[in-house]
């Protein structure tokens, strides 16, 4: 059974760093890209961007390139979201999710992680 | 960019009726190869979004067949048959022809 499995809620002050994660099982981790889509309260789905575990291609929606790093770590089947300098708009739940990609392309998203929310206030 | 614009934003419903979502593209999503790169999504309160269809009108594993999906080129609907209480929720549709690919801004569906 797929499973993306992400860590818990957060708070940060504005201006703190954060990272959260997602570790995926159920499947051959390095051979499916892994995501990051954004909803921030009350409002809709959002795609931010992807990687490849197997060989650490990423890439970024243009709306968060250089606002967010996307990483993951093959050897323990987890994805990660990081920011260096949190603001109060980055206030949102975070989904990982597997999708579909082939050709040059992502067709659909098949599986999503209970998401992560992130509250940045001070 | 490609645009997606779902109707209607809010879809009350009584138990049994059916129930018809709307999504059209600012392009179209058909690919060389004869696929529609649409797919729709349900959020239940408080959960995840599920994958319900993809490439416009194939059912995900374990989706009831009560759901269906049609179109092509710019325009899609998605068709619930005889809606149940356990299909409300927000419905979204999401293009991935185009990075970045984007979705449409949702379908509250309510029970009547």
């Amino acid at each position: 059974e797929v499973q993306l499995v992400q860590s818990g809620a957060e708070v940060r002050n504005p201006g703190e760093s954060l990272k959260i994660s997602c570790k995926g099982s159920g499947y051959s981790f390095t051979t499916y890209w892994i995501g990051w889509v954004r909803q921030m309260p009350g409002k809709g789905l959002e795609w931010m961007g992807i990687i490849y575990p197997g060989d650490s291609d990423t890439r970024y929606s243009p709306s968060f390139q250089g606002q967010v790093t996307i990483s993951a770590d093959k050897s323990i089947n987890t994805a990660y979201l990081q920011w260096i300098s949190l603001k109060a708009s980055d206030t949102a739940m975070y989904y990982c999710a597997r999708p579909r990609c082939s050709a040059g392309s992502c067709q659909y998203i098949d599986f999503w992680g209970q998401g992560t929310l992130v509250t940045v206030s001070s | 960019d490609i645009v997606m614009t779902q109707s209607p934003l809010s879809l009350p419903v009584s138990p049994g009726e059916p129930a018809s979502i709307y999504c059209r593209s600012s392009q179209s999503l058909l690919h060389s190869n004869g696929y529609n790169y649409l797919s729709w999504y349900l959020q239940k309160p408080g959960k995840s979004p599920q994958l319900l269809i993809y490439f416009n009108s194939n059912r995900a594993s374990g989706v009831t067949d009560r759901f269906s999906g049609s179109g092509s080129g710019t325009d899609f609907t998605l068709k619930i048959s005889r809606v149940e209480a356990e299909d409300v929720g927000v419905y979204y549709c999401m293009q991935g022809l185009q990075s970045p690919y984007t979705f449409g801004q949702g379908t509250k569906l309510e029970i009547k």
